[in-house]
């Protein structure tokens, strides 16, 4: 069963902080691996994607660090500001970015406090 | 560049009861997906379609269709609704090899 197991739930930072949301993925068949933030009541928006091939991928105030190995990949958001507070989904696929279904991992909520 | 429009952006319908659910994709875009989300929960991928056909299908029944129109737009259809199908429904669309861009859902209520 293709999943994505994604971790804090719920993460509180202060201004200025880092963030760092976690996932982790069962199929090696997946070579796509976004991360999307989603405002309420708004669709997800993509933040930033990485493939395999690299273990590093930064834009701007934003990380994805990518461990092929173990599996893993991560997001880091640093100077947190409050206006990253929302909801934030990791997810993978395999065949492409757009072209295959995304799988997603369940969110985490990040608060920003000032 | 509208990006991806769809409609409407909430429904309440009851239990049983048939629904259909609207996507118009960005401009030059082929490709489009529908997912379920439910509240606290991500996106599970429900189909896809491309050229009309559809092309992947996920882990739902088949209450669950879909269309593809020739103008790539796209309809979800659900049949003899449940109260678990209450969920927002999103549309992402895309052309091959690129990005997924999500419209903003439709939020259905089911009672």
């Amino acid at each position: 069963q293709q999943q994505v197991k994604q971790s804090p739930q719920s993460l509180i930072v202060q201004k200025g902080g880092i963030s760092i949301i976690n996932c982790a993925y069962e199929n090696t068949a997946f070579d796509y691996f976004p991360w999307y933030q989603q405002f309420p009541g708004k669709g997800p928006a993509l933040l930033i994607a990485i493939r395999p091939d690299v273990s590093e991928k930064k834009e701007g105030r934003f990380t994805i660090s990518f461990n092929k190995s173990a599996k893993q990949f991560s997001l880091h958001i640093m100077d947190s500001q409050p206006g990253d507070s929302a909801t934030y989904f990791c997810a993978a696929s395999n065949g492409g970015a757009g072209s295959y279904q995304l799988t997603f991992g369940k969110g985490t909520k990040l608060s920003v406090i000032p | 560049d509208a990006g991806v429009t769809q409609s409407p952006t909430h429904l309440i319908k009851t239990r049983g009861q048939q629904v259909t659910l609207r996507c118009s994709p960005k401009s030059g875009h082929d490709t489009v997906s529908w997912y379920q989300q439910a509240l606290g929960q991500g996106p599970q991928f429900i189909f896809q379609y491309y050229e009309e056909e559809e092309r992947q299908r996920g882990n739902f029944p088949d209450r669950f269709s879909g269309h593809q129109f020739p103008n790539y737009s796209s309809e979800l259809n659900v049949n003899a609704l449940l109260l678990g199908d209450s969920a927002l429904y999103l549309c992402a669309s895309s052309l091959m090899n690129t990005e997924a861009f999500f419209g903003q859902g439709t939020r259905l209520t089911v009672v």
